[in-house]
């Protein structure tokens, strides 16, 4: 079957690096989004892969390694305002159907 | 401006009855989604309609029917409610089919009691 996994839950400390990890067994795969989702609120995109490699965003960057069917969040000077869930996600899974991991909630303490 | 908008945002109904949620964005995009987000945050692909022709239809049930009268507004409607419809319903919007980056709105929770 087509899936995405991550980790349930990660807890980090303010101003720390945290990386949230995503494998996926999918057909027909073009590439890797991350979303993020705060508590109450609606899912925002963040980034995509589609090259093997590392993108850069601010603090946050993305990474993906075809070869190993791997992929990966990296998130930089954490702040409490990061704590929230993160998905990754095949925009282009077989017949046009966009699947999302199962969301890692990150937790941060001060 | 709100790129994509959902009503309502909130919705308590009894088992049996049927309900609407309605979705509107304004960002020109061709494609338009229904997700269905359960208590474990799990987000599934319901329905998708690309320029008011419906492209995804994934397993659910008949109960469901979206609706999308032109490629700015889908439209969700569930006969019949149960229990275990019980959810946060979004809708989101991509520029075109298999966008990577999608568009949600604020969603919809729903409790059926």
């Amino acid at each position: 079957g087509q899936s995405l996994e991550q980790p349930s839950e990660v807890t980090a400390v303010e101003g720390a690096i945290v990386q949230i990890n995503c494998t996926y067994q999918t057909s027909g795969f073009y590439g890797l989004s991350w979303y993020q989702q705060h508590d109450g609120g609606a899912p925002t995109f963040l980034s995509y892969n589609a090259l093997d490699g590392l993108e850069e965003t601010g603090r946050f960057s993305s990474f993906l390694s075809r070869s190993d069917s791997y992929g990966y969040l990296l998130l930089q000077e954490l702040q409490m305002k990061d704590s929230a869930s993160y998905f990754c996600a095949d925009p282009y899974s077989s017949a046009s159907k966009i699947i999302f991991g199962s969301g890692t909630r990150l937790s941060i303490r001060p | 401006d709100t790129a994509v908008s959902q009503t309502p945002k909130y919705l308590v109904t009894q088992m049996g009855n049927d309900k609407s949620i309605k979705c509107e964005q304004n960002l020109g995009h061709d494609t338009m989604y229904w997700y269905k987000q359960d208590s474990k945050k799990f987000l599934k692909i319901m329905f998708s309609y690309n320029n008011k022709e419906l492209i995804i239809n994934e397993t659910v049930p008949n109960r469901f029917s979206p609706k999308s009268p032109d490629k700015a507004h889908l439209n969700l409607h569930i006969n019949s409610l149960e229990l275990g419809d019980s959810a946060v319903y979004f809708c989101a919007s991509s520029l075109a089919r298999g966008s990577y980056e999608q568009y949600f709105g604020p969603g919809t929770r729903l409790t059926v009691t």
